[in-house]
C-alpha cells in the first residue's frame, strides 16, 4: 500500500505486505530528515534519519528515500507486523541547526 | 538511554488557571523544545531553549510563556489556560553542536484538558 503523505493520512496494510508511507517536504534548503513513530499513548520515537548528501539509508526492515529534486521523502516499511501500527511523522531541519518542522502525519494500521 | 520524563500524564485546568508543565532530561543536552500535537496539525513548536536562561519562540508562542534555569529543566507555563489550549504537550531536547544526529528524544507527554 502506499500513502500520499499530507493528503492521506491513514494507510491500511495487510500484516505481511510491505508499507510505503510518503511524505512531502517544504524546504528546499533542508540538509536533514527524520521519521518517527508515535504509538497511542506515548511520545514519537526516532525510526530512521538521512542527510540531504545520501538518497537511500536502510535500517531494520526499514528504508528511506529522498528525492530532492521533487522534495519527496519517503519510509518504506518490509513485512509489516502488528507492532508496526502507528503514527508515522516525517520531519526536516536545516543545516546545523536543531530545530524541526513535522508533518501532519500518517496513521498506518495493519490488518491480520 | 536517553530519558526525557513529563510531570503529569493527564492533568484537567480550569479557564483561567495558571498551569505549570515539567520537562526533565537526563543527558546533559543543550536544546530543549516544547511542542502541542493537536489532530490533523501534527507537532507545532511552541518554544524552545538552547541553553540555560535561553529561550526562542517557536511557531505558536502565543499564551505560553517558558523557563530554563537549570539546564536539565524546561517548563513550559500557560498564564491564564484557556479551553482553546486543551491539547497533548511534547518536550524533546536534543545535544547540542552540528555535525552529529538532530534526533530528537520527546517525552509521553501531557494531555491538558482546560475546562
Amino acid at each position: 500500500g502506499e500513502s500520499v503523505g499530507l493528503h492521506l493520512p491513514t494507510l491500511s496494510v495487510q500484516e505481511g505486505d510491505n508499507s510505503i508511507i510518503n511524505c512531502a517536504y517544504s524546504n528546499s534548503a533542508s540538509d536533514y530528515f527524520i521519521w518517527y513513530k508515535q504509538e497511542s499513548g506515548k511520545g514519537p520515537q526516532f525510526i530512521i534519519d538521512i542527510r540531504s548528501n545520501m538518497d537511500k539509508r536502510q535500517g531494520q526492515r526499514v528504508t528511506v528515500l529522498l528525492n530532492k529534486t521533487v522534495k519527496h521523502l519517503s519510509l518504506q516499511i518490509a513485512a509489516t507486523q502488528p507492532g508496526d501500527s502507528a503514527v508515522y511523522f516525517c520531519a526536516e531541519g536545516g543545516r546545523g541547526a536543531q530545530k524541526l518542522v513535522f508533518g501532519q502525519g500518517t496513521r498506518l494500521t495493519i490488518n491480520p | 538511554d536517553v530519558k526525557v520524563t513529563q510531570s503529569s500524564r493527564y492533568l484537567v485546568k480550569r479557564t483561567g488557571e495558571k498551569v505549570f508543565l515539567e520537562c526533565v532530561q537526563d543527558m546533559d543536552h543543550e536544546n530543549m523544545f516544547w511542542y502541542r500535537q493537536d489532530p490533523g496539525l501534527g507537532l507545532r513548536l511552541i518554544y524552545f531553549s538552547y541553553d540555560v536562561k535561553m529561550k526562542e519562540k517557536g511557531d505558536i508562542p502565543e499564551g505560553y510563556s517558558v523557563s530554563r534555569e537549570k539546564k536539565e529543566r524546561f517548563s513550559l507555563i500557560l498564564e491564564s489556560a484557556s479551553t482553546n489550549q486543551t491539547s497533548m504537550y511534547l518536550c524533546a531536547s536534543i545535544a547540542g553542536g552540528s555535525g552529529g544526529s538532530y534526533e530528537q528524544y520527546f517525552g509521553p507527554g501531557t494531555r491538558l484538558t482546560v475546562t
